[in-house]
């Protein structure tokens, strides 16, 4: 069965532009999870989705936003891209939402010039 | 206030010997679930093992076990025969309550495994 995937896998950006991020879950799983992993830090929490609704946020501005799609799939739009937005995005998924099943996909590592 | 605090930045061990890494944690819920989680230089997050905060034994898989001090607030990982795939950077987390809040995550440690 394939795992969690996550696309792109590399994205280069200038500051000041948008970027979309994209997650399929594990087939099965409803709730997607996004987490920010900054160079040396571990991940921070950004945002949970279960069923299509958001069921979560971490502290974030509104720059950051998400949704997630009739299909589980998910997207996480960010504006205005700033250089501190650079790390990598890492997306979990699991069946209900409890965080001891969450499986994590390889991640998206956004760098912005 | 850190609510997960991983103080080795980078630990050494010779390959076959046991190995811990300690994860210190801070939460007034009774109810929290701990986690560890292996992440290779590929980026993906493994998870290694769990320990409920209610379970009487620690947790145990394969070479990973979690030596869990419930007074002392800490939840080690030890790694035994340690091998040179088990090279990588080991992050602590932990969930608080019994629903569907998210994990936070300590600094991690990275260790390096010595042939």
């Amino acid at each position: 069965d394939a795992g969690v995937t996550q696309s792109p896998t590399h994205l280069i950006k200038t500051r000041g532009q948008q970027v979309t991020l994209r997650c399929s879950p594990i087939s099965g799983h409803k709730s997607v999870s996004w987490y920010q992993q900054v160079l040396g830090q571990g991940p921070q929490f950004i945002f949970q989705y279960y069923e299509k609704e958001e069921r979560g946020r971490g502290n974030f501005p509104d720059r950051f936003s998400a949704r997630q799609f009739p299909n589980y799939s998910s997207e996480l739009n960010v504006n205005a891209l700033l250089l501190g937005d650079s790390a990598l995005y890492l997306c979990a998924s699991s069946f209900s939402g409890s965080a001891y099943e969450q499986y994590f996909g390889p991640g998206t590592r956004l760098t912005v010039t | 206030a850190q609510k997960i605090t991983q103080t080795q930045p980078g630990m050494f061990v010779q390959e076959k010997e046991a190995v811990t890494l300690d994860c210190t944690y801070d939460t007034s819920d009774p109810s929290y679930g701990l986690f560890w989680y292996k992440q290779p230089s590929s980026g993906e997050m493994i998870f290694l093992i769990y320990q409920g905060s209610y379970d009487q034994q620690n947790a145990t898989e394969g070479r990973y076990s979690l030596n869990f001090q419930k007074a002392r607030k800490s939840a080690n990982l030890v790694i035994s025969a340690s091998q040179l795939g088990d090279s990588a950077m080991y992050f602590c987390a932990m969930r608080e309550g019994g629903g569907n809040t998210p994990l936070v995550f300590g600094k991690g440690t990275r260790l390096s495994v010595i042939a």
